[in-house]
């Protein structure tokens, strides 16, 4: 079975540039998270997809972050502008559903410097 | 949502039983207790999820008491790739996972 498919793995930008990454989650899996991860901390929640709705954005940055799950499949997650306090690991993960013994698969990351 | 509390870090050596205890003072009767393990420059990994009890799997134990307060994960024989950042959650299933900072675990030879 494959695993979540996240791309860029890595990116470098400038500070006030736009970047955008992608998901795929596993096939058939009906929730779909965006987690951001600073150096040395633990994931943290941006965003949450249940099929193409979003079920929990509260801590995502709304005013330079936005996402979108069209089609209940894929995903992006979009920084503009980008600020020096974004670089971070931005991990994708997916789940069967939301409810009950939830395994959430993760995939690789991407890993974005902001310069 | 709990909170949870575990050792900022663990040394350990080859072959050796290791058991990280996390506490969740403050568990919900609908929270179960699950465990991540994170390598670097990769994503978390489920490991172990239970409510009550013992559960055991082919990779760890987990132990839960009956007042669910705390849990341990216990991870037998332990090995050079067994170095890893484990992060011990409390969720119903419903909603994202909130991660701590985790269990630093450094195997040694």
């Amino acid at each position: 079975e494959a695993g979540v498919a996240q791309s860029p793995r890595y990116k470098i930008i400038e500070k006030r540039q736009s970047v955008a990454f992608w998901c795929n989650p596993i096939s058939g899996h009906a929730t779909l998270y965006w987690y951001q991860q600073i150096l040395g901390q633990g994931p943290k929640l941006l965003i949450q997809f249940q099929n193409n709705g979003v079920v929990d954005d509260s801590q995502l940055p709304k005013d330079r972050f936005s996402a979108e799950r069209l089609k209940g499949v894929d995903s992006t997650l979009k920084i503009q502008p980008a600020k020096l306090e974004d670089s971070a690991v931005y991990l994708c993960a997916s789940s069967l559903r939301a409810g009950g013994l939830n395994e959430q698969f993760f995939g690789p990351g991407t890993r974005l410097t902001v310069l | 949502l709990a909170k949870t509390t575990q050792p900022i870090s663990m040394d350990s050596y080859e072959g050796q039983e290791v058991n990280i205890t996390c506490s969740h003072n403050n568990i919900a009767t609908n929270d179960y207790i699950t465990w991540y393990q994170q390598f670097p420059s990769q994503g978390p990994r489920f490991i172990i999820q239970g409510y009550k009890t013992k559960v055991t799997n082919e990779v760890a134990s987990l132990f839960i008491p009956a007042d669910r307060k705390s849990s341990t994960l216990s991870l037998p024989r332990v090995s050079l790739s067994d170095t890893a950042v484990y992060y011990c959650l409390v969720d119903t299933g419903r909603r994202a996972l909130t991660f701590g900072s985790g269990t630093r675990l450094q195997v040694q030879p």
